[in-house]
């Protein structure tokens, strides 16, 4: 199964500040169709999982502009331009590009 | 507006077979994909198999053997059995919606199961 490797596990942050987390992939994600199926979730405490970012950089509809995605291959990156309040939970990274979808371990975003 | 709601006993015993349903709304089963993820308290999220919209079904290996889906699409509803089930699977278990593209956009709210005697 692809591993999916994040960190920093914990992320402390003010708000305003710029953060990244990062997601590394045991194998490269790259689909014989052209695509990269690596999306990035955020799970407020208490709630369920969201749908932030899919296909490594696209935007879900309704998130924040603040969120951005990058990366290609087995290197992808989460940046959250300026943290609000509203930001704080656990991220995860999964991939969809070889079965089993495999998440990462996810990354707590909390206050400093 | 599309929905997406498990139910189940919150409540199973060890070595017993959990059943749980997800009611889906606003979308056609024979459209999307439903996929089922787990928790167990305070950790991270378990792909644990997918029914897709044709009724082709996957299953995580480590699963596999113990792990059911099946629907009905005139209720709309997606079924999950898994056998044997032992403590560590006590958790919560989501349903979501898996369109190829933005995998996993919706979400249930998750029902969470205890396995206890």
């Amino acid at each position: 199964d692809v591993v999916l490797t994040q960190t920093p596990p914990t992320l402390s942050a003010t708000i305003g500040q710029s953060v990244s987390i990062s997601c590394r992939s045991s194998q490269s994600l790259l689909h014989s169709n052209g695509n990269t199926y690596l999306h990035w979730l955020l799970q407020r405490p208490g709630q369920s999982p969201q749908l932030l970012i899919y296909l490594v950089s696209r935007l879900e509809s309704g998130v924040p502009n603040r969120f951005s995605g990058s990366g290609s291959g087995t290197d992808f990156t989460l940046k959250i331009s300026g943290v609000e309040a509203e930001d704080l939970g656990v991220y995860y990274c999964v991939q969809g590009t070889h079965a089993p979808y495999t998440f990462g371990a996810g990354t707590k975003l909390e206050l400093k | 507006q599309v929905q997406l709601k498990e139910s189940g006993p919150g409540l199973v015993q060890p070595s017993q077979t959990l059943s749980l349903t997800c009611t889906v709304s606003g979308f056609s089963l024979t459209s999307y994909n439903v996929h089922w993820v787990r928790q167990p308290p305070g950790k991270g999220l378990e792909w644990m198999g997918r029914m897709r919209y044709n009724g082709d079904t996957s299953y995580n290996s480590a699963l596999k053997s113990r792990l059911s889906i099946s629907r009905d699409t005139s209720k709309n509803q997606v079924f999950l059995k898994m056998n044997s089930l032992q403590t560590d699977d006590t958790g919560t278990y989501y349903c979501t919606r898996g369109p190829p593209i933005t995998t996993f956009d919706y979400w249930g709210q998750g029902v969470m199961v205890t396995v206890s005697s």
